[in-house]
């Protein structure tokens, strides 16, 4: 089975804070994905990469960064956290290739106050 | 560009109804694969199906089904004598073969269905 593991499932962070999201697949996928949900908007794709140390910004990548150092592990970063960052974060992987099934992290909620 | 709408925000349904979940889409290629995911209340989005353009053919896993229809751009998604198991939200979401790299994802907002007792 697929396995993608998020560091944290709730998180409470304060303005300003840099914030640091983990994504870990265990299925030596060469894609990886960062999304935000949030109400009414359905997922959203903040950045992904298709191999390591590469990176493509998604539809919505202002105030994030991404690093991806090892093939199975992909970070996003919250540089300097604001209270328009709170939302549900969704990490996924998937095998290289343009139409391949994603999967998807269990997702961590992160408040910033 | 791509987009996908899910018709219902919310469905509320009492257990062993039938209930259908529409998806309608928008692309311009003509090769592309579209998704149903299920969120139940954990969080964590479970695939469920991937249609290829090409393959218009209905699918039935169990209680659930998938009409696609190409001629109307809808990816309909039926759960048959639900239950409330299948409390959760939905997605649909369409990929394209024209992205220059990776798998993107374009999803709709999602559809809350609630089974109750």
């Amino acid at each position: 089975d697929v396995k993608v593991t998020q560091s944290s499932r709730y998180l409470v962070k304060r303005t300003g804070e840099k914030v640091f999201l983990e994504c870990v697949q265990d299925m030596d996928h060469e894609n990886m994905f960062w999304y935000r949900q949030d109400p009414g908007l359905g997922l959203r794709l903040i950045y992904f990469s298709y191999d390591v140390k590469m990176k493509e910004k998604g539809d919505i990548p202002e105030g994030y960064s991404v690093s991806r150092e090892k093939k199975e592990r992909f970070s996003l970063i919250l540089e300097s956290a604001s209270t328009n960052q709170t939302s549900m974060y969704l990490c996924a992987s998937s095998t290289l290739g343009k139409m391949e099934t994603q999967y998807f992290g269990p997702g961590t909620r992160l408040l910033v106050l | 560009a791509q987009k996908v709408t899910q018709v219902q925000t919310e469905i509320s349904v009492v257990e062993k109804e039938d209930v259908t979940l529409d998806c309608v889409y928008e692309t311009r290629d003509t090769t592309y694969y579209l998704f149903w995911y299920k969120q139940p209340p954990s969080g964590e989005l479970v695939f469920l199906i991937r249609r290829n353009s090409f393959d218009e053919q209905n699918e039935i896993s169990g209680r659930y089904s998938w009409n696609f229809q190409k001629s109307t751009s809808s990816f309909n998604f039926t759960i048959t004598a639900s239950q409330v198991v299948d409390s959760a939200v939905y997605f649909c979401a369409l990929s394209e073969a024209e992205e220059t790299s990776g798998s993107r994802l374009t999803f709709g907002e999602g559809t809350q269905l609630t089974v109750n007792p």
